[in-house]
């Protein structure tokens, strides 16, 4: 089992449907993330929640909804979404506070909006 | 405005040669620095970092440079080898002694070592 366990790897959703991407950690790390990434773009941040508090939302529009219930899970649940928002969802996790900030990754969420 | 550019998208290396990858950046609060490594269909995975008070870090085959003044960093692999082919992301961070750190990530380069 790997330390970062992402659910579904693929998702094609029209853009009236309600979807969630779901994210587990098994490595007692206290904050998590979520970034985007597109073709031939950086890895976008998009959330980090920190013991559970979200501590950053880079502007990301309303239609994308994290939620955090516990240190090892988050989602991200999506909405009216858009066809530019076909990406890869990474969801990532590390330790707080004075570590070297290393993350790890899932192996990602690929998501498809008709 | 990208913070972390990494400016050739791709690279071709003979196996058993020497792939260097480039990355810059413009935020001179950036105090730490992590190559990740990604295969199609995977995370990306932590490959090797360096903090800002040196100027070289090695861990096997791979090399990170710092050059502070030119805000470069770069990634040496020796010898290359065809299960290095992957994509390369650099990212930045600045030192906090918050519960949670952000990273900048660059576009990425794919890596091809050729047998």
């Amino acid at each position: 089992e790997t330390g970062v366990t992402q659910t579904p790897r693929h998702l094609v959703m029209g853009m009236t449907n309600k979807k969630s991407l779901k994210c587990e950690q098994h490595l007692g790390h206290n904050a998590m993330y979520w970034y985007k990434q597109s073709a031939k773009k950086p890895l976008e941040l998009m959330f980090v929640y920190s013991l559970e508090e979200r501590v950053e939302n880079n502007s990301v529009p309303s239609r994308f909804s994290p939620e955090c219930p516990n240190s090892s899970h988050l989602f991200l649940h999506l909405h009216t979404l858009q066809p530019e928002d076909s990406a890869l969802y990474l969801c990532a996790s590390s330790l707080g506070g004075g570590s070297t900030g290393e993350l790890f990754f899932g192996e990602g969420s690929r998501l498809t909006v008709l | 405005d990208q913070q972390v550019k990494q400016n050739s998208p791709s690279l071709s290396v003979q196996e058993g040669r020497i792939s260097i990858l480039n990355c810059d950046y413009t935020n001179s609060m950036f105090d730490y620095f992590l190559w990740y490594k990604k295969y199609p269909a995977e995370g990306p995975t932590f490959l090797i970092s360096i903090s800002s008070i040196k100027d070289k870090n090695e861990d096997g085959r791979f090399t990170v440079f710092l050059n502070k003044s030119a805000k470069h960093l770069s990634l040496h692999i020796v010898p290359s080898q065809p299960g290095d082919s992957a994509v390369y992301f650099c990212a930045a961070t600045i030192f906090s002694s918050g519960s949670a750190r952000q990273l900048t990530f660059g576009s990425g380069t794919q890596l091809t070592v050729l047998p």
